[in-house]
């Protein structure tokens, strides 16, 4: 059981570059979420997906786009990349959207954009 | 907006001590507040969850307690060990739903000494 996976670990992108961040979790949960962590700033939601074929926006998430593939899979993808998207993205999951349900992370993907 | 302080921002302490970590956040009305810990260059790892009913929770060495009228946490760690170092973050929830987030403090760094 792995648990919540994320694909890649490291990425540098130039300003302008597109790239597709994945995510997979094998506890059959229904939600999943991203957030980005920046120093200073704590973590803060991007998108968050509360059941298959559902999606939302959180707190930040202007010039990102997310797709619930299936029950399993939640990508976020940066379009054309700025050096203010530079931080450490993660990915959640939690069995169900409501609040008494925890939130299980993945290891992160630490993105530097030039 | 809710905003969640975490005071020490950073924390060093002798192998063996007893120690609280604060947590402290401005709306009272939520529906939980979750203790994570992140080891460096890692994820979030879920410690313990606590309803905006309860008093308390505890796990092995671990105890938060939630007062929930003064807008306090804390996470008692006992006979602390080297391999409780870590980040320790606080987390509180407005709501049931999904679309409820998290709202993340900045984080105690805790370093315990051998």
């Amino acid at each position: 059981n792995a648990g919540v996976t994320q694909t890649p670990k490291f990425q540098v992108l130039k300003t302008g570059q597109s790239m597709t961040l994945q995510c997979a979790q094998d506890m059959n949960h229904n939600s999943m979420y991203w957030y980005r962590q920046d120093p200073g700033m704590g973590l803060r939601l991007i998108y968050y997906s509360a059941s298959e074929g559902t999606t939302d926006k959180g707190e930040v998430p202007n010039g990102y786009n997310v797709s619930r593939l299936n029950k399993r899979e939640f990508s976020l993808r940066l379009e054309s990349a700025a050096p203010s998207q530079t931080s450490v993205y993660f990915c959640a999951s939690s069995l169900a959207g409501g609040g008494r349900y925890e939130q299980y992370f993945g290891p992160g993907t630490r993105l530097t954009v030039t | 907006k809710q905003e969640v302080t975490q005071i020490p921002a950073a924390l060093s302490v002798p192998e063996g001590e007893n120690l609280v970590l604060n947590c402290s956040f401005t709306d009272s009305a939520i529906y939980n507040l979750q203790w994570f810990r992140q080891d460096p260059g890692k994820g979030l790892t879920s410690l313990l969850l606590i309803q905006s009913s309860q008093r308390e929770q505890t796990s092995g060495r671990l105890n938060a307690s939630l007062d929930k009228s003064s807008g306090r946490s804390t996470l008692y760690i006992a006979a602390s060990q080297p391999g409780d170092s870590a980040t320790y973050l606080c987390a509180v929830r407005r709501g049931n739903n999904a679309g409820n987030m998290l709202t993340f403090g900045g984080g105690t760094r805790l370093m315990v000494k051998p």
